[in-house]
């Protein structure tokens, strides 16, 4: 069976800081992969996405980015953060085959 | 990827059957509708997925009119337990050669009372 992995479950970081949330699949091969942002009572933004390694879609603006240095393997990263960084990361896989995606953990980042 | 409208909020009691209308008047041919369930600190949860018609599963069932630019999730017998947000969304139906984006609006928060 296909498992995702997040880690850190939580994280408080100070503002300026670097940032890396590490997201792994397992069970599967050639996901699609997408990292999302859920800020405090609202919904779920997509923040990147990709269809395999070295190949990464970024839908907003912003001092995040992200790499798949690995088939199964996403990270999200940044330099500096900010107060706004402040959220629940979620990254999620899909089959190609299906149209489901499956979330994993998440992880609850606070900046302050 | 079609934007999607549904009520911000639904109550309901225990035992009843609740359904919750999204709108998705600009979906595309090949875009499939989906539901999500989701509770406060865990990421989103397949619910169902449809094209046209009626879908049902163990879980709730998922109708879909004609013109497809609507569809129902429909809980029946909902339980103290079904309290979550449910967030209807449209996008690239299953295959190899799309994104699978999916993309969330604020969904519906359904508090089930006793």
């Amino acid at each position: 069976s296909q498992t995702i992995h997040q880690w850190p479950a939580t994280l408080v970081q100070p503002v300026g800081s670097p940032l890396s949330l590490e997201c792994t699949v397992e069970g599967t091969s050639n996901p699609n992969l997408y990292w999302y942002r859920q800020a405090a009572g609202r919904g779920l933004q997509l923040l990147f996405y990709s269809v395999g390694i070295g190949q990464i879609s970024s839908e907003v603006p912003q001092n995040l980015s992200a790499s798949r240095p690995q088939d199964r393997q996403f990270i999200l990263s940044s330099k500096k953060l900010l107060l706004s960084d402040s959220g629940f990361y979620l990254c999620a896989w899909r089959s190609r085959s299906r149209h489901e995606q499956f979330f994993g953990p998440g992880t609850r980042l606070t900046v302050l | 990827l079609a934007k999607t409208t549904q009520p911000i909020s639904m109550d309901s009691y225990e035992g009843q059957e609740v359904n919750i209308t999204c709108s998705h008047n600009n979906i595309a041919t090949n875009d499939y509708i989906t539901w999500y369930q989701q509770f406060p600190s865990q990421g989103p949860r397949f619910i169902i997925q449809g094209y046209k018609t009626k879908v049902t599963n163990e879980v709730a069932s998922l109708f879909i009119p004609a013109d497809r630019k609507s569809s129902t999730l429909s809980l029946p017998r909902v339980s103290l337990s079904d309290t979550a947000v449910y967030y209807c969304l449209v996008g690239d139906g299953p295959g190899s050669s799309n994104t699978g984006k999916l993309i969330f609006g604020q969904g519906t928060t359904l508090q089930v009372k006793p």
